[in-house]
């Protein structure tokens, strides 16, 4: 069985602040896939990242960074300097591979920045 | 690229009625589809894996009988709400994988049902 917690329910911070949304998973696979989202309040689900098992570089994608640490079971998550635009609700998600890539998926942060 | 799009965005009906809702993938070929419905504020719950040419896997739970899976062709899936009631009043969100970038799925944008 597989499961994805994202502890933070809301999290509401002040434009330009720095946010951390933080991502702990459960697998017995060596082998599996991790995954941000991004639902903003029109609903529709943006893919952000993907990253596999095997590869713990961190990532940086303009302000978005990735804190990939196995050791902890933990995909962390930074947006730098947020933005309104930024308000959304963002959802972890933990894949194995083989058969449909099914996903589980964390309850969600919404992310609330105030202008 | 990796577009999915979903038709109608929302419906009104009314109790008993069947709608059907649309899920493509536009710009590539999805050889598996997703369908999920999500309450407000909760994450989203897969309800069936669906497989080109073949019968959908429905999640524990779902009745099969009631939420009609077709997955035609390699770029539409349909979802039937079958005798619709007030309490399948949902938003209802399908995903595509992607042939090229096989562990990745791409999501429509929703649709919103709401039966009175």
């Amino acid at each position: 069985a597989q499961k994805v917690t994202q502890a933070q329910t809301e999290i509401s911070v002040v434009e330009k602040e720095d946010v951390t949304l933080d991502c702990v998973y459960e697998t017995r696979d060596t082998t599996y896939y991790l995954f941000w989202y991004k639902q903003p309040p029109s609903g529709e689900l943006v893919f952000l990242i993907r990253r596999n098992s095997f590869d713990e570089q961190n990532e940086i994608s303009g302000r978005y960074s990735w804190n990939f640490q196995k050791s902890t079971s933990s995909f962390n998550f930074t947006i730098t300097a947020s933005q309104v635009v930024d308000s959304a609700v963002y959802f972890c998600a933990l894949s194995e591979p083989g058969g449909n890539n099914r996903l589980a998926f964390g309850k969600g942060n919404q992310v609330v920045v105030i202008p | 690229g990796a577009v999915v799009s979903q038709h109608p965005s929302r419906v009104i009906c009314k109790s008993g009625t069947s709608v059907k809702i649309e899920c493509r993938s536009l710009d590539f070929q999805a050889t598996t589809m997703f369908w999920y419905r999500q309450f407000p504020k909760k994450s989203l719950m897969l309800m069936a894996t669906s497989n080109e040419g073949s019968k959908a896997t429905y999640e524990q739970g779902v009745e099969k009988d009631k939420f009609l899976i077709n997955h035609a062709s390699l770029t539409l899936s349909t979802l039937t709400v079958t005798s619709a009631h007030p309490e399948d009043s949902s938003f209802y969100i399908c995903s595509a994988r992607s042939g090229v970038t096989q562990e990745t799925q791409y999501f429509g944008p929703g649709t919103r049902l709401l039966v009175l």
